[in-house]
């Protein structure tokens, strides 16, 4: 299985910053995704994102929120702009080896 | 649209208990599923996977089998450990058009001494 980092890890910001995440995989792959998971909940998808064509959005997610770059098959950005409390989550990028979808560790967000 | 419901939690277990913890699906089609495992303060891992009906996967002592006739694919282990103590996330996907998994609300399971 591919092997994924991101950075930072964590993260505390002040509300109306931004913070890019950035996730590094030590494979080429074509497509890879961005989910959220606030606290106690599940994961959900805010976007996929692959290698040479704009980003994929969820309904409700939005690109002048979480804007996102592609520029290589190993490497992704996520940036959470003008930040909230609300947005206080783990962000986990993954991708898919074979038929199984692999994360990232996550960066633990929190917006003060 | 695809779906996972979970049995809601927490699920509060003495030490070598049997555990079953419920996963049933809606999905459009065949999807792969998959039991994903986040421990306190760690990233999601794959616990466990079946591609196709009446596929059985297994880890750690842990299995599921996927069940088309109930659309079904239950986590089961015969005797928990503490270190078991986690939260249990099922999942689905399609093999075809949206990859991105639809996982299921999340299960806490404790484990007692």
């Amino acid at each position: 299985s591919a092997v994924i980092s991101q950075k930072p890890s964590r993260d505390i910001c002040q509300r109306g910053t931004s913070l890019t995440i950035q996730c590094q995989v030590d494979s080429q792959v074509t497509m890879m995704f961005w989910y959220r998971q606030q606290p106690g909940q599940s994961l959900t998808l805010i976007a996929t994102a692959n290698q040479g064509s704009e980003a994929t959005y969820e309904s409700g997610f939005v690109i002048d929120k979480f804007p996102i770059s592609r520029p290589n098959l190993t490497f992704s950005t996520l940036t959470v702009s003008n930040m909230s409390p609300e947005d206080s989550s783990i962000y986990l990028c993954s991708l898919i080896g074979g038929k199984t979808q692999y994360f990232g560790p996550g960066t633990r967000l929190l917006v003060l | 649209g695809d779906s996972v419901t979970q049995m809601e939690g927490p699920v509060t277990l003495s030490e070598e208990a049997f555990l079953t913890i419920n996963c049933t699906y809606t999905a459009t089609g065949y999807p792969s599923l998959f039991w994903y495992v986040q421990y306190p303060g760690e990233g999601l891992q794959l616990l466990l996977k079946a591609t196709k009906a009446d596929d059985k996967g297994s880890n750690k002592g842990f299995e599921a089998t996927y069940r088309k006739e109930t659309t079904s694919f239950h986590l089961e282990k015969g005797s928990v450990q503490v270190s078991d103590s986690a939260v249990y996330f099922c999942a689905l996907v399609m093999d075809t058009g949206r990859r991105a998994l639809t996982f299921g609300s999340g299960t806490r399971l404790q484990v007692q001494p």
